[in-house]
């Protein structure tokens, strides 16, 4: 499989604990993107990477949670005590894009979190 | 107001009719405009990618961008019940915005 990959598919944790999600891109994209979504509404942009520089942070993304991508290849999300509202669907999309254009972004499956 | 703003629906059509989508934006930057499609817990995927104003056209789907108005529509002909599914506007400037979603279900 060529596509973007993200793991685990699901993960339950409980409230104050820490949870680290993984995404692969497809090979050779450049940009590597994180969205939340939550039921009922469209994808929310969290932050993005071009190659291992991240370029931009939402304000949602508090200082409990952070990003990286080491080499420019796969990236992590890491959420340091959980809090129920972060019960939600961490998405990873990748694009080859290397300026503003070339944006088509493909998606991964996502990572479920549930927070009790 | 949200940048890019989409009626959630539910939208639910017979099967053959034409499904009609459309969302508005107020980002004058945007010049990628694309339609995701997305199942119950699964990721979007990517179902049409237009750049600037016009018509694009792909089998049973017809995506049309109008910049004047900030205006983009997704067209579906003879909807199957397999394209009842979530449908998901974004566009960009250099990372994607997304509307709420419409949700269509096409009854057989």
């Amino acid at each position: 499989d060529t596509g973007v990959s993200q793991d685990p598919r699901h993960k339950i944790t409980k409230r104050g604990q820490n949870v680290t999600f993984r995404c692969d891109p497809i090979s050779e994209h450049n940009r590597l993107y994180w969205y939340r979504q939550t039921l009922g509404q469209g994808p929310e942009f969290l932050t993005y990477f071009q190659n291992e520089a991240q370029l931009e942070k939402s304000r949602l993304l508090s200082d409990r949670f952070s990003a990286e991508r080491p080499k420019g290849s796969f990236s992590t999300l890491e959420i340091q005590r959980t809090e129920q509202g972060d019960s939600a669907m961490y998405l990873c999309a990748s694009s080859p894009g290397t300026g503003q254009g070339n944006t088509e972004a493909f998606f991964g499956q996502g990572t479920r979190l549930t927070v009790v | 107001q949200k940048e890019v703003e989409q009626d959630p629906g539910p939208l639910s059509v017979p099967e053959g009719a034409i499904v009609s989508l459309n969302c508005t934006y107020s980002n004058s930057a945007f010049q990628y405009f694309m339609w995701y499609r997305q199942y119950s817990r699964k990721g979007p995927e990517l179902l049409m990618y237009t750049y600037s104003s016009g018509n694009k056209e792909d089998g049973r789907f017809t995506a049309q961008v109008d910049k004047s108005s900030k205006y983009i529509s997704l067209f579906i002909r003879d909807s199957q019940p397999s394209d009842s599914a979530t449908y998901l506007c974004a566009m960009n400037d250099y990372k994607l915005s997304f509307g709420a979603g419409t949700t269509v279900t096409v009854r057989a």
